[in-house]
């Protein structure tokens, strides 16, 4: 049972513009989101985050969209850059539980 | 600097050999997690740690042992049982609450010969 979902494995994005990640997820009691960013060969980096009492949270490029009834969030990236050519991995957990449940990760390339 | 060292970086291994995939973390995380990667696949996770000597299954534990002797050490073992033990292996650590989010070492890309 994926309680985490990310629909789409791959996207492209052209240099300048906005990138677009998509989550879904089916457990109601997830109460705090997470996007974490993945290069080659190295373990993933915490990129933002959003807590179930906010809707929308800002660091710098990356704004996290949380919709709760939907059930669903994403990750805007603008202006998307060269760099930011990566797998994202969206995540959750709820209830104080330690155990964050991630979804499968979008390839995201940015084209010059 | 605080953070979690894997090794190897690369490990080889025969058929019907285990090895011990190492993990510290110096970050005074209480709980520890291993997780594989395969393509297409996402993060799954194979076993964790919330305190010093306990650790539960995570989904797909068969064929994989760990132990938690020390806070800051959790390795793993890939037995012989694992039947596609090629992946790529990440540890991570975090807080008592996951809610602060998880510290992931580098990773060991494991490759059966």
């Amino acid at each position: 049972d994926q309680q985490v979902k990310q629909n789409s494995p791959s996207l492209s994005v052209q240099e300048g513009r906005i990138s677009i990640l998509n989550c879904d997820y089916t457990n109601s009691m997830f109460d705090y989101f997470l996007w974490y960013k993945k290069y080659p060969a190295e373990g993933p980096t915490f990129l933002i985050s959003i807590s179930s009492i906010k809707d929308k949270n800002e660091d710098g490029r990356f704004t996290v969209f949380l919709n709760k009834s939907a059930k669903h969030l994403s990750l805007h990236i603008v202006p998307s850059q060269p760099g930011d050519s990566a797998v994202y991995f969206c995540a959750a957990s709820g209830g104080g539980a330690q155990k964050l449940v991630f979804g499968q990760g979008t390839r995201l390339t940015i084209n010059p | 600097d605080g953070g979690i060292t894997q090794s190897p970086k690369y490990l080889f291994r025969k058929e019907g050999q285990n090895v011990t995939l190492s993990c510290e973390q110096n970050l005074n995380h209480d709980a520890m997690y291993w997780y594989r990667q395969d393509p297409g696949q996402g993060l799954r996770l194979i076993y964790y740690s919330q305190i010093v000597n306990d650790f539960q299954k995570g989904d797909i534990a068969e064929g994989y042992s760990v132990s938690r002797e020390k806070k800051e050490s959790f390795p793993l073992t890939v037995t012989s049982a694992q039947k596609n033990p090629t992946a790529f292996y990440l540890c991570a650590s975090s807080p008592q609450v996951a809610n602060y989010g998880y510290t992931f070492g580098s990773g060991t890309r494991l490759t059966v010969v």
